[in-house]
């Protein structure tokens, strides 16, 4: 299963509603988590089943969707939000991932 | 707050083995039914699955790497432990190892390493 998402990277402002999206190329049901990776640190899930928030994590982050095609949402950007933010599938092996949506402050 | 590090030699030469060791903390392997599980991302790379080691025992690798590649597990020093065979300049990458677990809710949630930077040079 191919991931295709975009954009690969974006530029917003704080306070900007960022949205990234992810298509599969099959139907992979809810089978999606979304992670946030900041260089040097662990990636951390932080949405699972498509739409689960995944404790800790705050309610500005949301995702949705399912079957073949993702958003995740940043409602309300802040400063610590900049970082890599990627998808991932779980309904099929092998395991396969978005390239990663680098979000920049403006 | 479980937390994994890996660790390993940095830089490897052509055609020699790559080992690399993932140590859990902050919890106990056993406390969920765990895939041990390494990813990999070469520079200016996306990432790329490498395989699991359940913690039964089952295991899957990716189809391009399977002949190369064995994950191992040694619960009770809480690790677990990548090795790719024969390796070449197309193998450096970050690695990532991971463990993974289906929730009551037959959700599937994962924690992460940092990665280290693995470089096959001769």
């Amino acid at each position: 299963i191919q991931m295709t998402q975009s954009p690969s990277s974006l530029s917003a402002s704080v306070g900007d509603r960022v949205t990234i999206t992810c298509q599969a190329t099959q139907d992979i049901y809810k089978s999606l988590n979304w992670y946030q990776h900041k260089p040097g640190q662990a990636p951390k899930l932080l949405i699972y089943e498509a739409s689960n928030l995944e404790t800790g994590a705050p309610s500005r982050f949301s995702g949705g969707g399912s079957g073949t095609d993702f958003t995740f949402t940043i409602t309300s950007l802040q400063p610590e939000d900049v970082a890599t933010y990627f998808c991932q599938q779980y309904d099929d092996l092998p395991r396969t991932f978005g390239q990663g949506t680098k979000v920049e402050l403006k | 707050q479980v937390q994994l590090q890996e660790s390993g030699p940095g830089l490897v030469k052509p055609s020699e083995p790559l080992s690399l060791t993932c140590t859990v903390s902050g919890g106990s392997v056993t406390s969920h039914n765990y895939y041990f599980t390494w990813i990999r991302q070469p520079p200016g790379k996306g990432l790329e699955w490498i395989g699991y080691r359940y913690y039964s025992g089952t295991f899957n690798y990716t189809p391009s790497l399977e002949s190369r590649v064995t994950i191992t597990l040694d619960m009770s020093k809480n690790q677990f432990f990548l090795r790719l065979s024969s390796v070449t300049a197309a193998d450096t990458a970050r690695y990532f190892c991971a463990i993974g677990y289906y929730d009551t809710s037959g959700h599937y949630r994962d924690y992460w390493g940092q990665g280290t930077l693995a470089t096959v040079s001769s």
